[in-house]
């Protein structure tokens, strides 16, 4: 299947400060991608979807001034967490989807690895 | 809204034994149903994956089965071994929808 990275695979950073995740599709371009939030124990909590070149859409009760998504190129997104709190300690995952931009057609998500950020 | 249904939420195989993990959804214009497997600290894998025009599909151990009137999909995972032991996440989506919508998940343990 397609190949998604995700940098960091773990950050530790103090409160305030910001951090930023990055989503890389390796072979693919990715016309969507998608950023999630896991808690222990649950399941994907989707935070944003992001199609190339435009705004993100984001999920009602997340903040987008607070978790900026850039999607600049068809192989490349992130996620900045700012003025991170520890209650966004937490593990992000990002997928990545191909298919030509407006091609609904193309379903398959692949997942990156994740990233686990705690934030003292 | 849409919904989707995981049963059960922790299951417990002996190796060799077989899984199964059913989910219902409730988005009748869902016609693509994923399933992924998650391990400890990872991101999820698509395993296997079924469309609305097929009722059922294999590969090698793992099984998955449709049932659109009833909304019903499965994933059947047989002759377990312990390397399976994970959460698996079923979902569904739709053409023309950008959201997939994500079970609960099922924590597999399969027993040595």
């Amino acid at each position: 299947g397609a190949v998604v990275s995700q940098h960091p695979s773990w950050v530790i950073c103090k409160s305030g400060t910001s951090v930023k995740i990055e989503c890389r599709s390796l072979d693919f371009q990715a016309t969507t991608m998608f950023w999630y939030r896991q808690f222990p124990k649950q399941s994907l909590m989707l935070m944003a979807t992001s199609n190339e070149g435009s705004k993100a859409t984001y999920e009602q009760g997340v903040e987008k001034d607070k978790f900026l998504i850039n999607h600049a190129s068809l192989t490349l997104s992130t996620l900045t967490v700012t003025s991170a709190h520890p209650e966004d300690s937490s593990f992000y995952i990002c997928s990545a989807r191909g298919g030509l931009a407006g091609d609904h057609s193309y379903n398959e998500q692949f997942f990156g690895p994740g990233t686990r950020l705690t934030v003292l | 809204g849409e919904n989707v249904e995981q049963h059960p939420s922790t299951l417990s195989v002996q190796e060799g034994d077989s899984a199964v993990i059913k989910c219902t959804y409730s988005d009748s214009a869902s016609n693509y149903f994923p399933w992924y497997k998650q391990e400890l600290g990872k991101g999820p894998q698509l395993i296997i994956d079924i469309r609305s025009n097929v009722g059922e599909k294999k590969d090698q151990r793992i099984a998955v089965t449709l049932n659109k009137t009833a909304k019903h999909f499965s994933l059947h995972i047989t002759e377990t071994q312990p390397e399976d032991s994970a959460v698996y996440f079923c979902a569904a989506s739709h053409t023309g929808g950008f959201k997939t919508i994500f079970g609960a998940g099922t924590r597999l343990f399969v027993k040595a």
